[in-house]
């Protein structure tokens, strides 16, 4: 079945640095959602992406999805204490079944 | 607008029992999908609902079961629990299925002793 592949699973960062974290496809991509999960609460949706190439900003997160559709990425530009959490993408199979990544786990360090 | 809840949002149960939570999704929503997810692990899918049925399954034995109801509210249960089924049980509802985005309820926190 559908996979997507979700690096890192973890990244420490000083807060102020930028964190990326990214999901890959050995196959085309009907489309990708982002979602923030954070401690101790439940997963939030962020954005989706649908056209080959297609860049979206929010504030200091940049959200890209591949030429080939095959993958996506997640950027935070200088990050900040309330970025602290775990980022999920997720994508729907030909039977509208979300496959979700394992996630990465953002840490800011003290 | 209502969000998505869940009851209850705690819950200790005795390895062997059974289980039943609750989810109410917002309104006009028609999907419902239900995900554990255990310390560190990511979002392990359940089964999501749409009109009544069952529309996918996730990889779990029998013992998981669900049903939505008619205004689109749903269950799930759990019988015979084992200690490895202690997690966190969250529920989703989108408008409808496909990629519409998910919105989560908080969850209800199960454990099993």
């Amino acid at each position: 079945g559908q996979q997507v592949m979700q690096i890192p699973q973890y990244q420490h960062v000083q807060e102020g640095e930028d964190f990326t974290t990214y999901c890959n496809s050995s196959t085309t991509l009907s489309n990708i959602q982002w979602y923030k999960q954070r401690p101790g609460g439940h997963p939030v949706f962020l954005i989706q992406l649908v056209k080959s190439g297609e860049v979206k900003k929010q504030k200091r997160l940049t959200f890209q999805f591949g030429e080939a559709k095959k993958n996506s990425s997640l950027h935070i530009t200088a990050t900040q204490t309330t970025d602290v959490g775990t980022y999920f993408c997720a994508t729907a199979d030909s039977n509208y079944q979300l496959i979700w990544g394992a996630g990465t786990k953002l840490i800011i360090k003290p | 607008k209502a969000g998505v809840t869940q009851t209850p949002r705690y819950l200790i149960k005795t390895r062997g029992q059974q289980v039943t939570l609750s989810c109410s999704p917002i309104s006009g929503h028609r999907s419902v999908s239900w995900y554990q997810q255990t310390p560190g692990q990511g979002l392990q899918f359940l089964f999501e609902y749409f009109s009544e049925t069952q529309r996918n399954k996730g990889n779990f034995p029998g013992r998981f079961s669900g049903r939505q109801f008619s205004n689109s509210r749903s269950e799930m249960n759990v019988s015979t629990l084992e200690l490895g089924d202690s997690a966190l049980y969250l529920c989703a509802s989108s408008l409808e299925q496909g990629m519409y985005e998910q919105y989560f309820g908080p969850g209800t926190r199960l454990t099993v002793t």
